[in-house]
């Protein structure tokens, strides 16, 4: 079965623009969580989308937002852009009921802000 | 505050070594532990950890969890080029299954 889908793979933004990322899950999974990787930091989680509601969320400014459709496919949202906000963004689907599932990773979207 | 520490933070070893990655972590309402291999951009998933004292195991490569001592460790025998990887490991903490608490990794690479 298809694994996560992320797009775009790479994106090139300039100081105070916006930009918008897409994840789509593994099919019947409805959690997505996203997470930032930079080399100092290392991977940190940003929020967790299940059924639709933000049910987590991370350490990080209201510059950073999310959603979640009906079909599981989750966007986030980076709005204001900083150049720390250059990081590789990680998305993860889980089935996200019941008792603990692992979490699958897709490829990532290359983010860099200059 | 929940934190994950992973030691050694990198690691040069050779074809047909065997090494031991560890893993210690403090973390409010403990669910799980992750163990994962990145590459280059996907992390991929190697095992989940739950209960203490039993090994999980794929080929050369095995876990296990001690939830009294708050670690776990991964071990590869006989390693492989192809094992060059940065080996990171998470913790599932907290009222939702979606928060993973990662550590910084461990750099580790597998020279002929």
């Amino acid at each position: 079965k298809a694994g996560v889908t992320q797009t775009p793979r790479y994106l090139i933004k300039t100081r105070g623009q916006q930009v918008t990322l897409s994840c789509s899950p593994i099919s019947g999974h409805r959690s997505v969580s996203w997470y930032q990787q930079t080399p100092g930091q290392g991977l940190q989680f940003l929020f967790e989308y299940f059924s639709e509601t933000q049910r987590n969320k991370g350490n990080f400014p209201g510059r950073f937002s999310g959603r979640q459709f009906s079909n599981s496919r989750s966007e986030m949202n980076v709005s204001t852009l900083e150049l720390g906000d250059s990081a590789l963004y990680l998305c993860a689907s889980s089935l996200g009921s019941g008792i603990d599932t692992e979490a699958f990773f897709g490829q990532g979207t290359r983010l860099t802000v200059v | 505050e929940d934190k994950v520490v992973q030691s050694p933070l990198s690691l040069v070893v050779h074809e047909g070594d065997t090494v031991t990655l560890n893993c210690s972590y403090e973390v409010t309402n403990f669910r799980s532990l992750l163990w994962y291999k990145q590459e280059k951009k996907a992390p991929t998933f190697l095992f989940m950890l739950t209960s203490s004292g039993i090994e999980k195991k794929s080929g050369r490569l095995s876990s296990i969890l001690d939830k009294k001592e708050l670690f776990s460790i991964l071990n590869i025998t006989a390693t492989q080029t192809g094992d060059s990887a940065i080996y990171l490991c998470a913790v599932m903490g907290g009222g939702s299954q979606g928060n993973l608490i990662f550590g910084k990794g461990t750099k580790l690479s597998v020279k002929p």
